[in-house]
C-alpha cells in the first residue's frame, strides 16, 4: 500500500505571493500523481496530473513538478478564490490520497 | 457535456440498507473507470473501490471489502455503491468520479456533486 504524505497541513500566504504545498509518496510512484482543489462544500476540482499536465481551464499559475517520491505544487500570483484544500493522489498502486494542505489566503 | 449527477442526501437509521447512485452522461460510459471515494466531515478522501462498467471488474479498497458493494448498470449509464447495514461511522459525503483516461485508472477528472449520508438513530 502506498502512503501520500502532504506538508505543511496548513499555509498562510499574502495575495500575490507564491505558494508551495508538498507531496511524498512511501514509494515509488513514477508519475503517477495528481492534485486536486477542493474549496469548502465543493467537489474537489482536478488541477493537475501525470505530475505536471494541467487539466483542461486551469490556468498557468498552477504548476506541478516531480517524480518518484517527492512531488510539488506551485500556485503563483494567488488570488483570493485559491483559498481551499489541496490534495495529491497517486494513481500508480491503485489508488491513495494524501491527506490534504490548507491554503489560506492572508 | 461531461456530467456525473449523484442521488441526494440521506438520513438513515444504523442497521438500515441504502444504495446511492451516480448518473453518467455526455460520453462513452462502458469504457472509463468510475470510482467512489469517502469524505468523513472535516477530513480527506478515502478511495472506496473502482468499477469498469463495460465488464463490472471491480476493485476494492481492503479497507472497505465486505463494507460496500459497488456495481453499474449500462443501460441506464449508472453507478451504484450499497450498504447492507449502515453504521453510525458511515456518516459522510460519499462522491463519485471518473478516470480521466480511457479504458485506464487514472487521475479523476469528472467528479459528482457529492452524495451526503447521515447516519443516527
Amino acid at each position: 500500500e502506498t502512503v501520500m504524505t502532504q506538508s505543511p497541513a496548513t499555509l498562510s500566504v499574502s495575495p500575490g505571493e507564491r505558494a508551495t504545498l508538498s507531496c511524498r509518496a512511501s514509494q515509488n510512484i513514477r508519475s503517477n500523481l495528481a492534485w486536486y482543489q477542493q474549496r469548502p462544500g465543493q467537489a474537489p476540482r482536478l488541477l493537475i496530473y501525470s505530475a505536471s499536465t494541467r487539466a483542461t481551464g486551469i490556468p498557468a499559475r498552477f504548476s506541478g513538478s516531480g517524480s518518484g517520491t517527492e512531488f510539488t505544487l506551485s500556485i503563483s500570483s494567488l488570488q483570493s478564490e485559491d483559498s481551499a484544500v489541496y490534495f495529491c493522489h497517486q494513481y500508480h498502486d491503485w489508488y491513495a490520497f494524501g491527506q490534504g494542505t490548507k491554503l489560506e489566503i492572508k | 457535456e461531461v456530467q456525473l449527477v449523484q442521488s441526494g442526501a440521506e438520513v438513515k437509521r444504523p442497521g438500515e440498507s441504502l444504495k446511492i447512485s451516480c448518473e453518467a452522461s455526455g460520453y462513452n460510459f462502458a469504457t472509463y473507470w468510475i470510482a467512489w471515494m469517502r469524505q468523513m466531515p472535516g477530513k480527506g478522501l478515502e478511495w472506496m473501490g473502482v468499477i469498469f462498467p463495460d465488464d463490472s471488474d471491480v476493485r476494492y479498497n481492503p479497507s472497505f471489502q465486505g463494507q460496500v458493494t459497488i456495481s453499474a448498470d449500462k443501460p441506464t449509464r449508472t453507478v451504484y455503491l450499497q450498504w447492507h447495514s449502515l453504521k453510525a461511522s458511515d456518516t459522510a459525503t460519499y462522491y463519485c468520479a471518473r478516470s480521466e483516461v480511457e479504458s485506464l485508472r487514472h487521475a479523476f477528472g469528472v467528479w459528482g456533486q457529492g452524495s451526503l449520508v447521515n447516519v443516527s438513530s
